[in-house]
């Protein structure tokens, strides 16, 4: 097990609002990911990290931004929610691509109304 | 867009069957991986093969990959009630680039 705690795994909110996922892990994996899920989709990377304040673009990133100050969290910003943004949001950790898996959070389910 | 496609998108059979699904990609990869995932879960990690190699097993799974028709099947041999589940090829893109892109999934449902 990874250890990674995604917060708050439900929420619901209104068009327009912010809102912020967070992504804790309690290993100190250099890669963590932020992916979305819907029906039809698959996952889709929006964005990851590969270190402290160190970020990059997925292939979902409009609408969304992403901070991590320390090895640990990995936060996921919607400035403005919208309705396509309803989704359900997981983290991810890992060391690297030579090295290989990912370990998941269990999600966050937002509903922006 | 996705790089990973799956087939089928759902497979049904009875238990003790061997399930097989397939998965086909785009582009040059350093490695494949399967992920399972059950009904509001995050994703497991299941098997990783590497792009120099042509099968890998662990336990029932039996996974192959076959670079020059860029794809890949996984295959469950004597399937059991709680192997039903979601199933995710995903790709790790040649070149360094450290992110997984990953397939629509398949569902697997096991009949009792």
């Amino acid at each position: 097990d990874a250890g990674i705690t995604q917060s708050p795994r439900h929420k619901v909110t209104e068009t327009g609002t912010p809102v912020t996922l967070r992504c804790h892990q309690t290993e100190n994996h250099r890669y963590m990911y932020w992916y979305r899920q819907d029906p039809g989709h698959g996952l889709r990377l929006i964005h990851y990290s590969y270190g402290v304040k160190d970020t990059d673009k997925g292939e979902v990133s409009d609408g969304y931004s992403v901070s991590r100050s320390k090895t640990e969290d990995f936060l996921l910003t919607l400035e403005s929610a919208t309705s396509s943004q309803t989704s359900v949001y997981f983290c991810a950790n890992g060391q690297g691509y030579t090295t290989g898996e990912l370990f998941f959070g269990e999600g966050s389910r937002l509903t922006v109304l | 867009s996705q790089q990973g496609e799956e087939d089928p998108q759902a497979l049904s059979i009875q238990e003790g069957e061997n399930a097989t699904m397939n998965c086909s990609y785009k582009t040059s990869i350093n490695n494949l991986q399967w992920y399972r995932q059950n009904s509001g879960r995050g994703l497991v990690h299941l098997i990783l093969i590497r792009s120099n190699e042509r099968e890998k097993h662990s336990g029932r799974l039996r996974v192959t990959l076959d670079t020059s028709k860029k794809s890949s099947s996984l295959l469950i041999t004597a399937s059991r009630a709680a192997d039903t589940a979601s199933y995710f090829c995903a790709t790790a893109p040649a070149g360094g680039a450290q992110k997984l892109v990953f397939g629509q999934g398949t569902r697997l449902t096991i009949n009792p």
